[in-house]
Parts: structure tokens; sequence; C-alpha cells
């Protein structure tokens, strides 16, 4: 089946460094959805992405839908002590609508 | 705006319990709605959809079931709880033409004892 691989799986940063992750598949998407989870929380939708070679930003996080569709990148610059949390990406191909995710990228930032 | 609830937030239920997990939706119709499952290791398990009222595809074989009784309600279920069914349980819902992006309820965690 479909697999989604998600780097790095964890980050211990200090504040102010700019941050980035990214995720692969073995298969074709035409969807990228990036998530933010926090402790005991639901997952919160930060950027989607719909079309091949599309760059987003919502305010310090930028995502990109890689050109071969096989891959995403999420880039928080000036990273600040409330971005700590769990990031998930996801992809979505045409069979039936279902997320495929990965297993997430823990972000740990230092004051 | 939509909006997504989950009921209750926090279980802790005996070994071979019965269990009954909510999920409803406001201010959508005909939503997609995905019950998963996330366990300590973070990645989220997909377990059920349905595409409207009365149709549950399963995702995997397991010790649970899911219904949806109502539009905008979406049920999860076990007759008798194991150990390894301990974990946070999130609803989500989409648009359902096309299945657009989901948005997540605020989850329930459930210990089993």
């Amino acid at each position: 089946g479909q697999q989604l691989n998600q780097s790095p799986q964890s980050m211990f940063i200090q504040e102010g460094e700019d941050v980035s992750m990214n995720c692969t598949s073995s298969s074709i998407f035409n969807t990228w959805l990036w998530y933010k989870q926090d402790p005991g929380e639901g997952p919160v939708l930060l950027i989607a992405l719909y079309k091949a070679g599309e760059l987003t930003s919502n305010g310090r996080l930028t995502a990109q839908f890689g050109i071969t569709r096989k891959d995403s990148f999420l880039n928080i610059s000036a990273s600040i002590p409330s971005d700590v949390g769990i990031y998930f990406c996801a992809g979505r191909n045409n069979q039936g609508g279902k997320l495929i995710f990965g297993q997430g990228t823990e972000l740990s930032v230092k004051p | 705006s939509q909006t997504i609830h989950q009921w209750p937030a926090t279980l802790v239920q005996p070994v071979g319990s019965p269990l009954s997990l909510e999920c409803t939706v406001e201010g959508t119709s005909n939503p997609n709605l995905y019950w998963y499952r996330q366990a300590a290791g973070r990645g989220l398990q997909l377990l059920f959809y349905s595409v409207g009222i009365g149709q549950i595809s399963s995702e995997v074989p397991q010790n649970l079931s899911a219904s949806r009784p109502q539009d905008r309600q979406f049920i999860l279920s076990s007759k008798k709880l194991l150990l390894s069914d301990s974990g946070f349980y999130l609803c989500a819902w989409s648009s359902s033409h096309p299945a657009g992006t989901q948005y997540f309820g605020p989850g329930t965690r459930l210990t089993v004892l």
C-alpha cells in the first residue's frame, strides 16, 4: 500500500531558528496537507496544497507541493516556543478521498 | 462555520466493558466522516469512514465497530474492550463532493485498564 516517509522524526531547536521537514511518497498524490497537533488535542490544518509546484505560505509557515507530486516540505521561519508540537503531513490520491499520514515530526523549541 | 465535537473527552474503562464514543458535526450537510486512532507512537490509523447515513467502511479488522445513525453523527463502539484498544480517538469530517480536506475534532483519550 501507499506509504509516506516523514523526516525528521524529531527536532530540538533554539528559539529564532528556522525549521524544515519533508515527506516523500512511494506514489503520486494530488493533494498534500500539513497539520499541527498540540498535546492532547486534535490535529489542526496549517496548509493545503492542490497543484504540483504550488508554494503556499501561512504566516511564518511555508509549504510546497513537489513537482514530481511525490513529495512536500514545510518550513517554519523564526521559530517561537508556541511552535512546539507534532507536525503531520498527509497526502491523498484520487482513490476514495482517504488520507495517508506521515508518522509526524515532533518539534521542541528551547527559549 | 463548521464545528466538530467529540464526547467524552476522556474515558477510563475496564477490560471487557462496552464502549460508545460520539462525534457530531455542525454547519455542514452530508459530510464524509472518519474515525482514527492514535497510539502513543503518534501515527494516525484510519479505522472507519462513512460517506452517508448507514454507510460504513472498515479499514482494519478489529474489536471496534462504527455506526452513522444521522447525517452528522458518527458513533464508535465496542461490545468488549481490550487493553490494546487504549489510545487517542479522533473523529474528522470532510466535504463529500469531491472529498475534501479533513478537519479533526478534539479527540477522546481512552484508557482501558
